[in-house]
Order: C-alpha cells, then structure tokens, then sequence
C-alpha cells in the first residue's frame, strides 16, 4: 500500500504502553477538533471528536483533551496495540464553515 | 452501511493530459468534499458541495480543476491539464447532517494520482 507520510514526526511506543499524540492550533474561532487515524493506502478514518465547549471527551481506549487558552489538543491511546499503528491528524473546524483544516499528522509506531 | 466510494484507486499520467476522478457518497449524505493530500501532509480542502451546490471552492485552482456534482449525488472532479505538482491522493468525503456543527466526514480510500 502507498506510504501516507514519509517524513512525519514519529512516535514510537512499547505494546501496551500509553501513547500520547499532540497537535498545537493557531485558528481561534475553531469551534470543533477530530483525530482522524490514517493507515497506509486508505483514507482518514473518525477516531474521536470534542466540541469546543469541552475539556476532555473519552472514547473506547481513546481520550481528547482541549486546552483552547494555549490552543493545544491531544489524543491519549490506552494500551496502545500493534493495529494502532498509522499516522494521526488532528482537524479543526472554523465557525460558520464545515469543511476541516488539517494539522500535518504523526506517525505511531508500535513495536511489539 | 457501505462507505464511501472512489475510482480508479491509482492513476499514472503524463504532464498536460486530462485526468478524472469519481465518488460515490454514502448514501443519504448530501455533503460532499474532495481534499488532495500531497505525501507527508494533511488532506486539503478543494471542494465542497452541498447537494448539488458549490458551499466552498476558495482553494480550488479554477484554471485547471474542476468538479461537479449533478443530480446531488455522485461527484466527479477533473483535472486539465495536469502539472507534476498535482501528484497527490484525491479523498472524497461525506457527511449528513446539514445543520449541525458537528457533522462526522467520512472519507473514501483514495485516488493516487502520479503525473509524470
């Protein structure tokens, strides 16, 4: 399959561990921020979502946490798994408009 | 609940000839999105109609690119004629709610497109 990022910044974990992703914003009117995971050869697939009324929103094994006074997001993976590997966006979404703008991805890699 | 569609997957042209994509939304999603994403970066907003209207289209290069989406379903987006920068992955997207501001895209796997 074809390679999504070449030269990403790259997070490597133990199985098991606990990954932490980060992604810094710079747009203040965003209302609405998603991790999307990407595996090589297919398009970006919903992770999480948090509005930006929230601080933190939990998913299965996933959590997000919104600091909006330093515009900064993060994407926690409990008992991070080899099937997480992949590279991770961060996208946020200005008020009054609907399509996303996208932060330039980290790649997970997992080691087992 | 089948996902959203594209063809071809891969396409390999040279400079200056005329290239077409085409996507298939999840059925009932009456917004639609094309992003291209140049290796090692994020997806990029070209496009994005809402039934069969252009919302969006401030960062599509108009000179060459085009899309359309008749009848509100099916997209195609085109491009004419090709430069080696266009080599990129083209991701349609869909999404259902029109209203709500916090929608969930759902993307298709991709063109790879390559001009050589």
């Amino acid at each position: 399959g074809e390679s999504v990022g070449l030269h990403l910044p790259t997070l490597s974990v133990q199985e098991g561990d606990n990954s932490i992703i980060n992604c810094a914003y710079s747009n203040s009117a965003s209302d609405y921020f998603i991790w999307y995971k990407q595996e090589s050869g297919k398009g970006p697939q919903f992770i999480i979502d948090i509005r930006s009324n929230m601080d933190k929103r939990q998913g299965q094994r996933v959590t997000v946490l919104l600091n909006k006074t330093v515009k900064h997001l993060s994407l926690q993976i409990a008992a991070t798994q080899p099937g997480d590997s992949a590279v991770y966006f961060c996208a946020e979404r200005d008020t009054g408009r609907r399509a996303l703008t996208f932060g330039s991805g980290t790649r997970l890699q997992v080691q087992p | 609940e089948a996902g959203v569609a594209q063809s071809p997957r891969y396409k390999i042209i040279e400079k200056r000839q005329s290239v077409a994509f085409w996507c298939n939304p999840i059925s009932g999603h009456a917004t639609l999105y094309w992003y291209q994403q140049i290796l090692g970066q994020g997806p990029k907003l070209l496009i994005q109609f809402q039934n069969n209207g252009v919302v969006d289209d401030s960062q599509l290069p108009k000179d060459r690119f085009s899309a359309e989406r008749l009848k509100g379903v099916d997209s195609t987006l085109k491009i004419q004629p090709a430069k080696l920068e266009d080599s990129a992955v083209y991701l349609c997207a869909s999404s259902s709610r029109q209203d709500s501001s916090t929608d969930t895209q759902y993307f298709g796997p991709g063109t790879r497109l390559t001009v050589l």
